[in-house]
Parts: C-alpha cells; sequence; structure tokens
C-alpha cells in the first residue's frame, strides 16, 4: 500500500473517446504531480499543483485536462487523444511545504491509444 | 537548469557481487541529489537521498549512495546482489534548488543474475 491509489490500472481508448485517469492520496500531501512514462524516454513532469492551485504545466497539449478538486485528488482528463500518447502515467505527492524532496508515487495508470 | 545523467541502460551483475548504477549531476549551488527504484509494472519508490552532511548516505534495502562533488557523481552501491534488486533505478534532482519537483534521468535497468 503505497498511499497513493491510481485507477484505473489500465486503459485502452480509441482516439475519439473521453476518458479520465483518478489519483487519490491518504497521506495528508499539499503537492500532486502528473508525470509521463514512455518507453526508452525519461519521466516527463507533466503538471504540478500546490494547495489544489496549478503551479506547473510543462508545455503539456491541451487534449490533456488536469482537474485538482482537493488536496487529495487529482483527475487527469483525456480526449481526442493520439497513439503517441500511449504511455504508463505516474501520479505522485508530497508534503509541498517541508520541501523534503521525496515524493510517493502511485502504481500509475497504463495508457493504450489505439 | 538541474539534471542528472545516467549513463548506463543496462547493468548485469551475479548474485552476491557487489554492484554500482551510475548517476552524474550538473547543479548549481548545493545539490539535492536522490535515488529511486521501479519494480516491473509498479510505480517509482524512494530509496534514498543525499541533502547535505555525510557523502555515503544509506538508504532502503540495504543500498547506499556516495556523493562525490570533485566528480559530480552520485552513484548507487550495494555491496552483495539479490536476484530481487533487479529492476529499473532513476537517479534524480529538484528543477529548482529546494522544491519537490524532481527531474529523472533516463533510468538504468538492473539485473542481477542467479
Amino acid at each position: 500500500e503505497t498511499g497513493v491509489t491510481q485507477t484505473p490500472r489500465h486503459l485502452v481508448m480509441g482516439m475519439t473517446n473521453k476518458k479520465s485517469l483518478k489519483c487519490e492520496q491518504h497521506l495528508g500531501h499539499n503537492a500532486m504531480y502528473w508525470y509521463k512514462q514512455s518507453a526508452k524516454k525519461p519521466l516527463e513532469l507533466m503538471f504540478v499543483y500546490n494547495f489544489k492551485e496549478q503551479t506547473e504545466n510543462n508545455s503539456v497539449p491541451s487534449r490533456f485536462s488536469p482537474e485538482c478538486p482537493n488536496s487529495s485528488h487529482l483527475f487527469l482528463h483525456l480526449h481526442t487523444l493520439q497513439p503517441e500518447d500511449s504511455a504508463l502515467y505516474l501520479c505522485a505527492s508530497s508534503p509541498g511545504v517541508q520541501n523534503t524532496g521525496e515524493l510517493f508515487f502511485g502504481e500509475g495508470s497504463r495508457l493504450t491509444v489505439l | 537548469a538541474q539534471s542528472v545523467a545516467q549513463p548506463e541502460d543496462q547493468v548485469n551483475v551475479a548474485e552476491g557481487n557487489p554492484l554500482t548504477v551510475k548517476c552524474t549531476y550538473s547543479v548549481s549551488g548545493n545539490p539535492y541529489l536522490f535515488w529511486y527504484v521501479q519494480y516491473p509494472n509498479r510505480g517509482l519508490q524512494f530509496l534514498l537521498k543525499y541533502i547535505t552532511g555525510d557523502n555515503l548516505v544509506k538508504g532502503s534495502y540495504g543500498f547506499e549512495a556516495e556523493f562525490n562533488k570533485s566528480q559530480t557523481s552520485f552513484h548507487l552501491k550495494k555491496p552483495s546482489a539479490l536476484v530481487s534488486d533487479s529492476a529499473l533505478y532513476f537517479c534524480a534532482v529538484p528543477l529548482d534548488f529546494g522544491n519537490e519537483k524532481l527531474t529523472f534521468g533516463t533510468g538504468t535497468r538492473l539485473t542481477i543474475i542467479p
């Protein structure tokens, strides 16, 4: 049990579908992150939220839309994706104020775009 | 910009032998450095970090890392490898000093051969 839960673990969608990835953390943290992990590429930081406010959007295409309704939940809404968006999407959280530098990751959502 | 590099995509070590996974860094100021591990079909897990102080940092699962300022390196080590250590290892550094947005190396796949 990592304290950060991601659902679904696997998702297959067509390019015209709309779906969402969900992340929930039970650690009392104030910062949440979306990372993308593609084969043979470094992890890419996509979005950062601190105290529900978006503080980083790393030039992510608009077909990815994050939502953070509270400090415990983070969503990634997906629409009109491309096959190259197939990847493992990792959610992470951190205290946000103590600057420990340690991230706590979920197990990821494996996305396949057909 | 802060960055880390992992020069080896793959490292193979016989069980019981010492292991080293290499990481070099490029940062301005005093570095915060991290190692994470990813087991198959799982998210990343924190192993250890260097903030200041002793150049030899001890972490989870018997791993340690040596900070070397003159060589700008932060290599991960273990005296005696276990088959269960087989995984993907990532070195990381904060994007900006003192915050929790990490940028990761490309990863090194460690395989322990029985």
